[in-house]
């Protein structure tokens, strides 16, 4: 298993320009997410789904997009890009775990990073 | 609202302990703690469901306070593979909201 695979690694992009970042997972998880990373500010949730079809935001959704027509794929949109959206973004799969009768939701498996830079 | 991690920072010698906390002004179902090593992707080390409850990978054990919503990361004779920064994440339902992360560095 590939687990989850984030395509570039590395993205520099200039003011304006739209691109797209790939995430695909081969552990049949129904639960995807995206997330940025800059420094001191931790891991923040972009937009998420719970499976095909369903898409949700999260706590810094402005100025991107996802879709998800398939389990595998997770495809993150940048619509115009700027400089405040210079960072690190990760991708992550989860799933379900039964523990003692208590679903363990969202033990996140993450994609190794696209590292993005505007100008 | 991201969970509060304290302290930022720390600086161990090899077999010294640390103990990193998380706290929530939210009320907790669950805490799930990672490390992230330089230039690498978050790993997953373990949840806590219960309070009180302990877990353990390696030498290293948590504990969970759902009364205080609080959460303690115990590292114990700490090695060098420890280094790295160390987020909680909290939340219910599928939604997983990460503190700002503790850096943790151990030297010889």
């Amino acid at each position: 298993n590939a687990g989850v695979t984030q395509t570039p690694k590395f993205q520099v992009l200039k003011t304006g320009q739209s691109m797209t970042l790939q995430c695909a997972q081969d552990m049949n998880h129904e639960y995807m997410s995206w997330y940025r990373q800059d420094p001191g500010m931790g891991l923040r949730l972009i937009h998420y789904s719970v499976g095909a079809g369903i898409t949700d935001q999260g706590e810094v959704p402005n100025g991107y997009n996802v879709s998800r027509s398939t389990t595998e794929d997770f495809p993150l949109r940048l619509l115009s890009a700027a400089p405040s959206q210079t960072s690190v973004y990760f991708c992550a799969s989860s799933y379900s775990m039964p523990s003692g009768g208590i679903l363990a939701k969202n033990i996140q498996y993450f994609g190794a990073g696209t590292r993005l830079s505007v100008l | 609202q991201q969970p509060v991690q304290s302290p930022q920072a720390v600086i161990l010698r090899e077999g010294e302990d640390a103990v990193i906390n998380c706290s929530s002004s939210k009320a907790l179902y669950s805490v799930h703690w990672y490390r992230q090593k330089h230039g690498e992707a978050p790993v997953f080390l373990m949840i806590l469901l219960k309070g009180g409850e302990q877990k353990g990978h390696e030498k290293i054990s948590a504990s969970f306070n759902e009364k205080k919503q609080q959460s303690s990361l115990y590292l114990t004779a700490s090695q060098l593979s420890y280094s790295g920064t160390y987020f909680c994440g909290t939340g219910g339902g599928n939604k997983l909201t990460f503190g700002t992360g503790t850096q943790l560095k151990v030297e010889l």
